[in-house]
């Protein structure tokens, strides 16, 4: 089985404040993909970031990176000098190789403040 | 560039009343999925189709129904609607079902039951 786990429910921040939200997964498979995908008030689910199990490499793409270390099960997102059109419920997700859906986390709902 | 299409975005209906929602996925996207999201929680899988054929199957009620047709376009049916079943449902589509594939989501359907 699957399983992730988003402890943050809520972060509330100032404009141009990084922003880290953590995530947290279990599974079986030695094999599978992380995702973070951003649901803005609008509604719709945007994709913004894939990693594989296999590339623990770091990186950073514009304003978010992201810190996955296999070792604790962790995949952080965070997102540099925030902007008020970062305001939005964040979800990681996670899909093994055993079982190819898709698995959210709760989500975190980000309120980036003027 | 197109993305999933979804219809419609907004749908009231009565308890025991039936329901239809409809997905265009992203042209050429084979694959395609249903989330079913309640207020405040994460997305939850319904079902997945890939060439036409059900290729996953998650927590759908059996009052629910879909299909993907031959323009790779998918329909949900919903029968006997109960209060419980309002929510977001989304859409999503993507090329191959080959595991760890980018889901790009429609903005959703809202369905409210009175």
């Amino acid at each position: 089985a699957q399983k992730v786990t988003q402890a943050q429910t809520e972060i509330s921040v100032v404009e141009k404040e990084d922003v880290t939200l953590d995530c947290v997964y279990e599974t079986r498979d030695t094999t599978y993909y992380l995702f973070w995908y951003k649901q803005p008030p609008s509604g719709e689910l945007v994709f913004l970031i894939r990693r594989n199990s296999f590339d623990e490499q770091n990186e950073i793409s514009g304003r978010y990176s992201w810190n996955f270390q296999k070792s604790t099960s962790s995949f952080n997102f965070t997102i540099t000098a925030s902007q008020v059109v970062d305001s939005a419920v964040y979800f990681c997700a996670l899909s093994g190789r055993s079982d190819y859906k898709l698995s959210f986390g709760a989500g975190t709902t980000v309120t980036v403040r003027a | 560039a197109a993305g999933v299409i979804q219809s419609p975005r907004h749908l009231i209906k009565e308890k025991r009343e039936t329901a239809t929602l409809k997905c265009y996925p992203i042209p050429r996207h084979d694959t395609v999925y249903w989330y079913q999201q309640g207020p405040g929680q994460d997305p939850q899988f319904l079902i997945s189709f890939y060439e036409k054929m059900q290729s996953d199957k998650g927590s759908i009620p059996d009052r629910f129904s879909a299909q993907q047709f031959s323009d790779y376009h998918s329909e949900l049916n919903m029968s006997s609607l109960e209060l419980g079943d309002s929510a977001l449902y989304f859409c999503a589509s993507s090329l191959g079902s080959v595991w760890g594939r980018k889901l790009f989501f429609g903005s959703g359907t809202q369905l409210s039951v009175l």
